[in-house]
């Protein structure tokens, strides 16, 4: 099965940097990626990790290690709007299973 | 282009009653997945369609069932509702069976009473 673990709450002011960190235990997938999701609305989709390494997509950076079963999303800049719940996401490598197990999500609050 | 729409946006229901939630996904898109999130909680799959054949099914009880019409558009479908069926029900859609990229609803609210 999947396991993701991140942080429940993170707290910083504007213009910092967040780090939320995504451990897990899974039998094997295809890639982590990372959502965003206002006062339970729609989840958006951010990044996605199909390999090692980092994907950067303006202010917000995405990284993926296997042999760690770690990964992790860097929200730079850190503005109001960036206040949401973030979840990180695998799809199991499973033949038929093309579902996504999403982590808990952690709750990240901006300050001014 | 609409993103992924779905209906209706708010539900109140009373115990042991029946409830249809709709989407209609993205044009173009031939995949509809459902999950159901509880406040506080992640998003938990529920099922998966891809040209009107299930492809997947979470671990939820026989009372959930879901179909997709030949235009792509799909119901999912609760009987015999529970207190804990109160939760936030997410419809997402892609152009094939993948996980990533894929387009998220604003989500229909259930709240059984």
């Amino acid at each position: 099965g999947q396991s993701l673990e991140q942080p429940s709450e993170v707290t910083a002011v504007e213009g910092a940097i967040v780090q939320i960190n995504c451990t897990y235990q899974t039998s094997g997938f295809y890639g982590l990626s990372w959502y965003q999701q206002h006062d339970g609305g729609a989840p958006t989709f951010l990044s996605y990790n199909a390999l090692d390494g980092l994907e950067e997509t303006g202010r917000f950076s995405s990284f993926l290690s296997r042999s760690d079963s770690y990964g992790y999303l860097l929200l730079q800049e850190l503005q109001m709007k960036d206040s949401a719940s973030y979840f990180c996401a695998v799809r199991p490598r499973r033949s038929n299973d093309y579902k996504l197990s999403f982590g808990a999500g952690t709750t990240v609050t901006v300050r001014a | 282009d609409a993103g992924v729409t779905q209906s209706p946006t708010h539900l109140i229901k009373t115990r042991g009653q029946h409830v249809t939630l709709r989407c209609s996904p993205i044009s173009g898109h031939k995949s509809v997945s459902w999950y159901q999130q509880v406040l506080g909680q992640g998003p938990q799959f529920i099922f998966q369609y891809y040209e009107k054949e299930e492809r997947g099914r979470g671990n939820f009880p026989d009372r959930f069932s879901a179909r997709q019409f030949p235009n792509y558009s799909s119901e999912l479908n609760v009987n015999a509702l529970l207190l804990g069926d109160s939760a936030l029900y997410l419809c997402a859609s892609s152009r094939g069976g993948g996980g990533d990229g894929y387009t998220f609803g604003s989500g229909t609210r259930l709240t059984v009473v």
